[in-house]
């Protein structure tokens, strides 16, 4: 059983549309990272997020932290087909230890 | 510019035959970490170190060692590997904040095993 629930798990859509991804959790993190990764390559860290409540927002793509810091949302808007990619959710609240999502996979199509 | 590299991209090996998946960071981070990551599950921990000659066990660290004797350098061993370990593996590395959890991993670019 995954620790974070990320969905949906796949997501395909036309260049121009508007998609959010969520991660969920049964329990509360200290932080949580989203990453986004291409194929044959390692995660990228897009932000972290560590304020219960807090939305940072990245050009297009706003994050955000839910009040009780056990779940978070990334939303793109005006998808292009350079965001198509794994995006990836971890949390942590052991010291050193992170909890990855099993990811999202998001086609866009020109 | 931040560097975590792994000594190879892609790897084929035979059951039974001992691995060694290598992994170098250049930003003196005291953290360091192995995952294995297959479709539908997500990243694993595997190992992780805090610190030289240190280790502790992730979430599935059976059929998998360890050995850190220099900061920059984490391997991963696989003693008799078999094909259940056939998978994509991820080394990161983070730094350590004083008295606080690191919040930053930079990941290399992944070893993928063929385990035959």
């Amino acid at each position: 059983t995954q620790l974070l629930e990320q969905s949906p798990q796949f997501l395909s859509i036309q260049e121009g549309e508007n998609l959010t991804v969520y991660c969920n959790s049964s329990s509360v993190f200290s932080s949580l990272q989203w990453y986004r990764q291409e194929p044959g390559e390692g995660p990228v860290l897009l932000v972290t997020v560590v304020t219960g409540g807090e939305v940072k927002k990245l050009k297009r793509l706003t994050f955000q932290f839910g009040d009780a810091r056990k779940d978070s949302s990334l939303h793109i808007t005006a998808a292009q087909p350079g965001d198509t990619g794994l995006y990836l959710c971890a949390g942590t609240y052991n010291f050193n230890k992170f909890y990855f999502g099993s990811g999202t996979k998001l086609n866009v199509k020109p | 510019d931040v560097k975590v590299t792994q000594s190879s991209r892609y790897l084929v090996k035979r059951t039974g035959e001992k691995v060694f998946l290598e992994c170098v960071q250049d930003m003196d981070h005291e953290n360091m970490f192995w995952y294995r990551q297959d479709p539908g599950l997500g990243l694993r921990l595997i190992y992780f170190s805090y610190d030289v000659k240190m280790k502790e066990k992730g979430d599935i660290p059976e059929g998998y060692s360890v050995s850190r004797e220099k900061k920059e350098r984490f391997s991963l061993i696989l003693e008799s590997a078999s094909t259940n370990q056939t998978s994509m593996y991820l080394c990161a590395s983070g730094e350590r904040g004083p008295g606080i959890p690191t919040d930053t991993q930079y990941f290399g670019p992944g070893t993928r095993l063929t385990v035959l």
